[in-house]
């Protein structure tokens, strides 16, 4: 079935380490996104990439960083997981940026101990 | 003052019944408005876009208030699938990216 795969799942990991979370979409969309969800908090945009070799700063770009070698994959890097950064990531496609319908992977529960 | 703001609820609401959510939005110049849902602990999908004649979808109507800078969700003869959290997106001031409200929580019980 197209659409969005995200990996891990789910993943617990000590503060200090380095972790990245993968996200492959067979639609080829140009747009892609990542977002984390916090109680309380809604969706908030990391990074984005307009298209394979762009990226930019969402709203909480601190400590995450991303790559868009192609157009199929945007895996996101935690350099030096915190605490904080414990939440559920979600992965999201769009055909282009400037369309509003956005197509999510299924998400990665992420705790950092 | 946050971009998108949603009451949280929770919306607690008979099956059958008629149930309303709003949400408001603090840039003036936003032009794209889409309301998501998400089942507990899943991923949001697209429910329908807000046009600025409105949009009806079913069971489902979307308006836009431009004047108050609100946009609507109408969901008429609620069923138990509905159930689910509904948020909220408003195209954002940096670039055309979505920023989402923290979403509205609806419950319909039998």
């Amino acid at each position: 079935i197209a659409g969005i795969t995200q990996a891990p799942t789910s993943q617990i990991l000590a503060a200090g380490r380095r972790m990245t979370l993968r996200c492959t979409q067979d639609m080829r969309h140009n747009a892609m996104y990542w977002y984390r969800q916090d109680l309380g908090l809604g969706l908030r945009l990391i990074h984005y990439s307009n298209t394979a070799g762009t990226t930019g700063k969402g709203e909480v770009p601190d400590g995450y960083s991303v790559s868009r070698a192609n157009t199929d994959d945007f895996p996101l890097t935690l350099a030096s997981a915190v605490p904080s950064q414990t939440s559920v990531y979600f992965c999201a496609s769009s055909r282009d940026v400037n369309t509003g319908e956005l197509f999510f992977g299924e998400g990665s529960r992420l705790t950092v101990l | 003052r946050k971009e998108v703001e949603q009451d949280p609820g929770p919306f607690n609401v008979p099956e059958g019944a008629t149930v309303a959510f709003n949400c408001t939005y603090s840039n003036s110049a936003s032009q794209s408005f889409f309301w998501y849902r998400q089942d507990c602990r899943k991923e949001p999908k697209l429910l329908m876009s807000v046009y600025s004649s409105g949009n009806e979808d079913g069971r489902f109507t979307a308006q836009l208030n431009r004047a108050s800078q609100y946009i609507s969700l109408l969901i008429r003869d609620s069923k138990l699938s509905d159930s689910a959290t509904y948020l909220c997106a408003v195209n954002a001031e940096y670039g055309n990216k979505l920023v989402f409200g923290a979403g509205t929580i609806l419950r319909v019980k039998s």
